[in-house]
């Protein structure tokens, strides 16, 4: 019963190079949410989209744009990847009771 | 400002021993607050919510507005019970969750 499915569950990238990380939900949730994961720093919100074509910045936006053009999917960009962009990635949709995450993307730039 | 603090980032118990982890907030209106709990290899998941007020697994939490608290809870922890734990805040209105640094429990044989 997978609810949010991340499409790659490890990247490997060079620095520089353009990164696409989808995400799909089937919950038909209007909100949904990029964080990053970080030990010792815990989970950090990258991005949030209330709706299609809306978005709003997080805590850490820099370097990161997203998209949202149909409302199961939301897709988080790194324009030039760099090696401090190194992290787990984690996507999420929530109703108003809870929020439902995917495995996750382990990106790793070199 | 909107804040989670998690002061532990490592608690080791026996198992049969009870278990505390501590959650301190910073908001200035009434928030939702949430344990979100992820097992070895397996997705971050919903716990409890404070709104609910079950216990799961064992685990109770209390929201303390005084003391803006909401620390989580188990009288005798398991070897099962060794995961990473976040506690999280939603301010009212929003759908966006704020989370702490989270604390890993390692429950010890």
């Amino acid at each position: 019963d997978v609810k949010v499915t991340q499409s790659s569950r490890y990247l490997v990238k060079r620095t520089g190079e353009k990164v696409f990380l989808e995400c799909v939900q089937d919950m038909d949730h209007e909100n949904m949410f990029w964080y990053r994961q970080d030990p010792g720093l815990g989970l950090r919100l990258i991005y949030f989209s209330y709706d299609v074509k809306m978005k709003e910045k997080g805590d850490i936006p820099e370097g990161y744009s997203v998209s949202r053009e149909k409302k199961e999917r939301f897709s988080l960009i790194l324009e030039s990847a760099s090696t401090n962009q190194t992290s787990m990635y984690l996507c999420a949709s929530a109703s108003n009771t809870e929020a439902f995450f995917g495995q996750g993307t382990r990106l790793t730039v070199v | 400002a909107q804040r989670v603090t998690q002061p532990e980032k490592l608690l080791s118990v026996f198992k049969g021993a009870p278990v505390e982890l501590k959650c301190n907030y910073s908001y200035s209106g009434s928030p939702e607050l949430f344990w979100y709990v992820q097992y070895s290899r397996q997705r971050l998941q919903l716990l409890l919510r404070h709104i609910s007020r079950e216990s799961i697994k064992g685990f109770t939490a209390d929201l303390n507005k005084g003391e803006t608290s909401f620390h989580l809870k188990k009288p005798f922890a398991q070897e099962e019970d060794s995961a990473m734990y976040y506690c999280a805040l939603r301010p009212s209105g929003t759908y966006k969750y704020i989370f702490g640094t989270g604390t890993r429990l390692k429950v010890l044989a």
